[in-house]
C-alpha cells in the first residue's frame, strides 16, 4: 500500500510569513499533485509535477518534487489569509486507473 | 461548461440502510472516480469508472459499489451502512483515465451521515 505522510498536521501563521508544507513517501509515484480543498467545496489543483527534481512556481507558490520521485514541498511565500485552507499532496500511479493517493492534509490559517 | 455537481449535499442516514449518491460529470469527461474524505483525513480512493466499466478499486468492500450511465454521470451504492462510513463522498471527472497528468475535477461531495 502506498502511503504519503504531509507535515506539518496543523499550521498556524501570521500574514506575511513564510511557510513550507513537506509529503513524504517510501513509494515512487509517476507524479504528484498539490491540491487546496476549502470548506464545503472538492480539492481543487495547484500544480502537477512529474520529473524527479522539478520546481514549478505558482505566483508565492513553489513546489518541489524530490529527485527519487516520493517527496514533494510546498514553499509559500508571504502567506495572506486568502491562501487558508486544507493543502493535500497526492500521488498518482502507475496503473490504468492513474488513481490519487492523497496525504492526509496540512490545515493553514493564515491570521491577518 | 457546467462543473461537476453532487447530490444529495447532505445525508442522514441509521445503521444497516442502503445509500445512493450521484454525480455528473463536467462536460467531456467519460471518466468518474469516486472517494471518501473522513473528517480531518485526505481523501481515499474508492473507485473509478471509466466508459461505463470499473477501471480500478481501492480498498473498500464489496458493499460499497457504483455505475456509470452512457451519459458518464455516475452513482456510488453503500448497503449495510456502519457508523464508519460517515464521511464526505467526493466524485471527480476526468477527460480520459490513464492519461499522465490526467487532471481531476472534483465536485463539492455529499456529506454522510450514519446514526
Amino acid at each position: 500500500t502506498q502511503l504519503l505522510e504531509q507535515s506539518p498536521q496543523f499550521l498556524s501563521i501570521q500574514e506575511g510569513e513564510n511557510l513550507t508544507v513537506y509529503c513524504n513517501s517510501s513509494s515512487v509515484f509517476s507524479s504528484l499533485q498539490w491540491y487546496r480543498q476549502e470548506p464545503g467545496e472538492g480539492p481543487v489543483l495547484l500544480v502537477t509535477v512529474v520529473t524527479g527534481g522539478e520546481v514549478k512556481k505558482l505566483k508565492r507558490l513553489t513546489f518541489q518534487f524530490g529527485d527519487a520521485r516520493k517527496d514533494s514541498s510546498l514553499h509559500i511565500t508571504a502567506a495572506q489569509p486568502g491562501d487558508t485552507g486544507l493543502y493535500l499532496c497526492a500521488g498518482i500511479s502507475s496503473g490504468s486507473a492513474r488513481q490519487l493517493t492523497f496525504g492526509s492534509g496540512t490545515q493553514l490559517t493564515v491570521l491577518p | 461548461e457546467t462543473g461537476v455537481t453532487q447530490s444529495p449535499t447532505h445525508l442522514i442516514k441509521t445503521r444497516g440502510q442502503q445509500v445512493t449518491l450521484r454525480c455528473s460529470s463536467q462536460s467531456g469527461h467519460n471518466t468518474v472516480s469516486w472517494y471518501q474524505q473522513a473528517l480531518g483525513q485526505g481523501p481515499q480512493f474508492i473507485f473509478q469508472y471509466y466508459r461505463e466499466e470499473e477501471n480500478g478499486r481501492g480498498n473498500f468492500p464489496p458493499r460499497f459499489s457504483g455505475l456509470q450511465f452512457p451519459n458518464y454521470s455516475s452513482e456510488l451504492n453503500v448497503n449495510a451502512l456502519e457508523l464508519d462510513d460517515s464521511a464526505l463522498y467526493l466524485c471527480a471527472s476526468s477527460l480520459e483515465a490513464g492519461h499522465l497528468d490526467n487532471e481531476q475535477f472534483f465536485g463539492p461531495g455529499t456529506r454522510l451521515t450514519v446514526l
